[in-house]
């Protein structure tokens, strides 16, 4: 079953405008871990922020935040002030059951437009 | 975070070879994975490499195919057998830290194109 789903296939945004980027996950566990990652064209995977299920504020990492609903299941990453450097693949992961595995979405890609 | 450094970077190798990708980390750490990434798709996981031990394959990943070596706590290889052009991907090694948050961080990964 899909452990965590992301419905924008791509994005666009305005350079210096805020963008949200979509995730859902499924679990019956209580404890959990959700991050995002970001790919530029490169390849590298580069972690950007991390939300604990017991942690009760959103968290902030820079000009990006995690829009955490626990009660609908989404985590959603927002980044404020967008760069042309923020261009890239943007993934959502879950660590959970079993075995704390990792488990991401099929991604997001964002151009942002001068 | 942890360091962590793959070679090569690129290569174009021609079906029926074998490559083997190295993961070189700056820490000790316990738990090191192995990703594929087909070009446009999310990351996969072939293996949990472990230290002293065979490595722990997914569903549809074999060690005849992939096979795995974890020598010690900072360094492992993937090799990629028998290739075919199927095999074109991202190879990514990841190590998940051991604090409370177990964050997964990657090596900058492997491009792999087989003719």
């Amino acid at each position: 079953a899909q452990k965590i789903t992301q419905t924008q296939p791509g994005m666009f945004v305005q350079e210096k405008e805020a963008v949200t980027l979509d995730c859902t996950y499924d679990t019956s566990d209580q404890s959990y871990g959700l991050f995002w990652y970001k790919q530029p064209s490169s390849g590298e995977m580069i972690f950007l922020i991390y939300q604990g299920s017991y942690d009760e504020q959103n968290a902030t990492e820079g000009r990006y935040s995690l829009n955490f609903q626990k009660a609908r299941k989404s985590a959603n990453l927002v980044i404020s002030a967008s760069q042309l450097g923020d261009s890239a693949m943007y993934f959502c992961a879950m660590r959970g059951p079993p075995h704390n595995k990792f488990y991401f979405g099929s991604g997001t890609k964002l151009n942002v437009k001068p | 975070s942890a360091v962590i450094s793959q070679k090569p970077s690129r290569d174009i190798c021609q079906r029926g070879t074998s490559l083997t990708i190295q993961c070189q980390v700056d820490s000790q750490v316990t738990m090191m994975f192995w990703y594929r990434q087909q070009p446009g798709q999310s990351l996969t996981l072939i293996a949990t490499a472990n230290q002293g031990s065979e490595a722990t394959y997914e569903s549809g990943f074999v060690i005849d195919k992939f096979p795995i070596s974890r020598p010690n706590l900072t360094f492992s290889t993937l090799t990629v057998s028998n290739m075919s052009p199927e095999d074109s991907s991202i190879y990514l090694c990841s190590v998940r830290d051991q604090g409370v948050r177990e964050t997964q961080y990657f090596g900058p990964g492997t491009r792999l194109l087989v003719l």
